[in-house]
């Protein structure tokens, strides 16, 4: 099974930079996705991390590491669309993905 | 232009009457899957489907039924709808459910009187 912890919400200001942070618990572990979903709306895809170490795309990064159940996604430079939540997605060997109940972030001018 | 879509996108029904939602991609993918949104609780799993005619149950699957006839579709069938059921639904779907980006519907909101 799969048990995902990430902070409910986060608030930061435009310009400044955010780090949310998941810890999973995964049987067969496989790599962890990273969603972005404004309300409504469906969730994109951001990252995508299958070893330790990290991966930049532009203003966001994400960070993995295997051994510690740990992974983070850090958004610089924020803007004011960048306001929405942000759903860690670990998979599994057998394909399953499992997603995080999401982190609301807030940004303030 | 590649896509997942979901029909309807919007329906209220009264308990107890059959219903479908409609999901089909154009990606020749392999895999596609159901969640389902509530607050509070996140995207949760109801069914999936690693290849035609292979289903196998998510998270939540009780209330609901699925069906893989062709690779591009994968229909959500509720067969007697409850109150509980009404939540924000997306179908997805991946090249190979492995570790491949997964790509969304649109979503659709069911209400359930």
């Amino acid at each position: 099974g799969q048990n995902i912890d990430q902070p409910t919400e986060m608030t930061a200001t435009e310009g400044a930079i955010v780090q949310i942070n998941c810890t999973y618990q995964t049987s067969g572990f496989n790599g962890l996705f990273w969603y972005q979903q404004h309300a409504g709306e469906a969730p994109t895809f951001l990252s995508y991390n299958v070893l330790d170490g990290l991966e930049e795309k532009g203003r966001f990064s994400s960070f993995l590491s295997r051994s510690k159940g740990y992974s983070y996604l850090l958004l610089k430079e924020l803007q004011m669309k960048d306001s929405a939540s942000y759903l860690c997605a670990p998979f599994d060997s057998w394909g399953k993905f499992q997603f995080g109940a999401g982190t609301q972030v807030v940004v303030t001018p | 232009e590649a896509q997942v879509t979901q029909n309807p996108r919007y329906l209220i029904t009264v308990t107890g009457k059959k219903l479908t939602v409609t999901c089909s991609q154009n990606m020749n993918h392999e895999y596609m899957s159901w969640y389902r949104q509530d607050p509070g609780l996140g995207l949760r799993q109801i069914y999936y489907s690693m290849n035609v005619e292979v289903t196998d149950k998510g998270d939540v699957p009780e209330g609901y039924k699925v069906s893989r006839k062709e690779k591009r579709n994968f229909p959500l069938i509720l067969e007697s709808p409850s109150p509980n059921q009404t939540s924000l639904y997306f179908c997805a779907s991946s090249e190979t459910g492995s570790g491949n980006t997964i790509y969304f519907g649109e979503g659709s909101w069911l209400t359930v009187v």
